[in-house]
């Protein structure tokens, strides 16, 4: 079975710094990568696609990058309102496996 | 925007079958692919499965064959069935639709919150 592992686990940043979340897949996924952003309470929230695609609408300060195992996603400037479990999600296999998230604190 | 709507009971004894519905209250592409996904504090984000407008369901290799999805695309809605619930199976189960088999999920319910309990 395909791991996905993020890091870390939580995270602790001021308003305007610059984040970087990391997602390692155990094999090669290509750029086969989501992340979801998740408030409590709420349902995931898709962002990124394709390692680095940006879903059309969001703020332009979220990115992805990596390819093949190792990937991050970036919050170039940390805003009140990204305060959220991040997850990273493999569609490379049928197990569409998740990362277990970084939770994000002020 | 795809609004999906989870229902179902919220409390389901142990070795019972646990059946929950997703209702579309859009107008969605009918090619779209359902799928469900559960969420505990031990396992944290699972996926279980989709299924194909056409009925064909795909499920995560790594579950044990417990689950079975159905889709009824004259009433717009799709179903899950869990035989034989143990306590591991509490979870929030998502309703979900992404637009290709191996791809990312684009649209997501409210999620219903599901104990197996006596």
């Amino acid at each position: 079975d395909i791991q996905m592992t993020q890091s870390p686990a939580a995270l602790s940043a001021s308003l305007g710094d610059r984040v970087t979340i990391t997602c390692r897949a155990s094999q090669n996924i290509n750029s086969w990568l989501a992340w979801y952003q998740q408030k409590p309470g709420k349902a995931p929230k898709l962002l990124i696609y394709k390692a680095s695609s940006l879903l059309s609408g969001l703020p332009r300060r979220f990115s992805g990058s990596g390819s093949g195992a190792e990937f991050t996603l970036t919050i170039s400037s940390l805003q009140p309102e990204d305060i959220a479990t991040y997850f990273c999600q493999e569609y490379e296999t049928y197990s569409l496996t998740f990362g277990q998230g970084t939770k994000l604190e002020i | 925007q795809v609004l999906l709507q989870e229902s179902g009971p919220g409390l389901v004894k142990p070795s019972e079958t646990l059946s929950l519905t997703c209702t579309v209250s859009t107008a969605s592409n009918r090619t779209d692919y359902w799928s469900w996904i559960r969420q505990s504090p031990a396992k944290g984000l699972e996926f279980i499965g989709y299924i194909y407008h056409g009925g064909v369901a795909n499920y995560n290799p790594s579950l044990k064959g417990r689950f079975t999805l159905t889709v009824d695309t004259t009433t717009n809605q799709c179903s899950l069935k869990v035989r034989s619930v143990t306590a591991a199976d509490t979870a929030v189960y998502y309703c979900a639709r992404q637009f290709v088999a191996l791809g990312p999920i684009h649209f997501w319910g409210q999620g219903i919150l599901v104990t197996v309990s006596s």
